[in-house]
């Protein structure tokens, strides 16, 4: 069964550092996201991406975030100067035009 | 700006009962109504898709119904088991203007524990 999948699992980083994450949503969607748990909070949408372009973005998702789709597969999220605040987890998902998402396994990140 | 809440935040019961959890959100122009399940730590899994259009959808001992009049829907979890020990999480997504559905909102999640 298709699925999206994310790496690393677990990323440790120090404040102040850029970290990527990467995602590959399931080949044939054509809608990507990406959101973000808090530990103990709940799901936060940060951003979409469709037709190569951010359709939409939370306040959360501001100029030290960035999103990239470099090729047919991958999907990726950027923070430029991780702050202690950034630890969570970070879960990308992708669907199809009827909008069931399908969510990755998520990435922890942890700002030290 | 759409605000989904869920109710109970958590419920513990026996193996075998029949369960509802409930979800209510405040702008009835969504796009569709998902749910899913999160065991702890791990990624979130989807139950049960409802289109705006659509009442309820049924997926084994699972039944989803939405009332976008009232912004409220409703997961029905028949002869519960312990593997059902999970959060469970309502969302509601807009429709984009390019088509499709834009980003999720959250409901903080009923945290449910099924007594063996």
């Amino acid at each position: 069964e298709p699925e999206v999948t994310q790496t690393p699992s677990h990323q440790v980083t120090q404040m102040g550092q850029e970290v990527i994450l990467r995602c590959v949503p399931i080949s044939n969607h054509l809608y990507f996201y990406w959101y973000r748990q808090i530990l103990g909070q709940k799901v936060e949408f940060l951003v979409s991406f469709y037709n190569n372009e951010i359709s939409e973005k939370s306040e959360i998702f501001d100029d030290q975030f960035s999103v990239e789709r470099p090729d047919g597969s991958n999907f990726t999220l950027k923070i430029r100067s991780t702050k202690l605040e950034d630890s969570a987890m970070y879960f990308c998902a992708s669907s199809d035009f009827d909008g069931e998402a399908f969510f990755g396994q998520g990435t922890r990140l942890t700002v030290v | 700006k759409q605000e989904v809440t869920q109710i109970p935040a958590a419920l513990s019961v026996p193996e075998g009962e029949n369960l509802v959890l409930n979800c209510s959100f405040t702008d009835s122009a969504i796009y569709n109504l998902q749910w899913f399940r999160q065991d702890p730590g791990k990624g979130l899994t989807s139950l049960l898709l409802i289109q705006s259009s659509q009442r309820e959808q049924t997926s084994g001992r699972l039944n989803a119904s939405l009332d976008k009049s009232s912004g409220r829907s409703t997961l029905y979890i028949a002869a519960s088991q312990p593997g059902d020990s999970a959060t469970y999480l309502c969302a509601a997504s807009r429709r984009y203007s390019g088509g499709g559905a834009d980003g999720l909102t959250f409901g903080k999640g009923t945290h449910l524990i099924i007594q063996p």
